[in-house]
């Protein structure tokens, strides 16, 4: 079975500085990886994907997110967050169903 | 079109009474699952339906758990009995060939279980 863990329970940040939340996950074999954003109040949205390809993948709102196979890493990055960043995000790996991360808090304060 | 629906967006329940809870898919799309998201964690694989084939139900935690599919349609999830264990945020998704295809989420329907 597939594990996903996500490094950071908890990230606190001002505006402007840098993000980056690392994901390891533990499937040896051909997978699909992505970020999930979950904002207050709101349901579960795609952030980026990664399916083949450019291992460095763009995503919405300016971030994205590298990938490197001989890490098991799917890291999430952003240069300069905004307050509005403030969500809850979710690594996940999908072998037909999806297996996430516990998710990492990231509040961003103004 | 439309995004996943799901319905109740709250339930409350006494603990040993039985809950539906509704997921209508976006249109066209073939695949449906299940998640649970309990407060603090992840979330985890419950069911997942692909066409007419035979679902798996790999994730569900006990025999009071069951769902149906109709079709490519609408998908009910039914726990029978339940338990205040059970109180959590179940998350419906589609995607639209299932394998490893992008999945889109419901907003979800939080059970508390008093």
């Amino acid at each position: 079975a597939q594990s996903v863990s996500q490094h950071n329970h908890h990230v606190i940040l001002s505006e402007a500085a840098s993000l980056e939340l690392g994901c390891n996950y533990s499937y040896g074999g051909t997978v699909n990886l992505f970020w999930y954003v979950q904002y207050p109040g709101q349901h579960l949205q795609l952030l980026l994907k990664y399916f083949s390809g450019d291992p460095l993948v763009k995503g919405i709102k300016g971030f994205e997110a590298e990938f490197i196979k001989s890490k098991f890493s799917f890291n999430l990055r952003k240069p300069s967050v905004q307050w509005s960043d403030t969500a809850e995000y979710f690594c996940a790996v999908n072998d037909y169903k999806l297996s996430f991360g516990a998710g990492t808090t990231v509040t961003v304060r103004a | 079109g439309a995004g996943v629906s799901q319905s109740p967006s709250n339930k409350v329940t006494e603990k040993g009474k039985d809950v539906e809870l509704r997921c209508d898919p976006i249109s066209g799309h073939t695949a449906l699952y299940w998640y649970r998201q309990r407060l603090g964690q992840g979330l985890e694989f419950l069911i997942y339906f692909q066409g007419n084939s035979a679902p798996d139900k790999s994730g569900l935690p006990s025999d009071r758990f069951s769902a149906e599919r109709t079709g490519e349609s609408v998908s009910t999830l039914t726990i029978q009995r339940t338990q205040q264990e059970d109180s959590a945020v179940y998350l419906c998704a589609s995607s639209q060939d299932g394998g490893r295809e992008t999945q889109y989420f419901g907003p979800g329907t939080r059970l508390l279980v008093l």
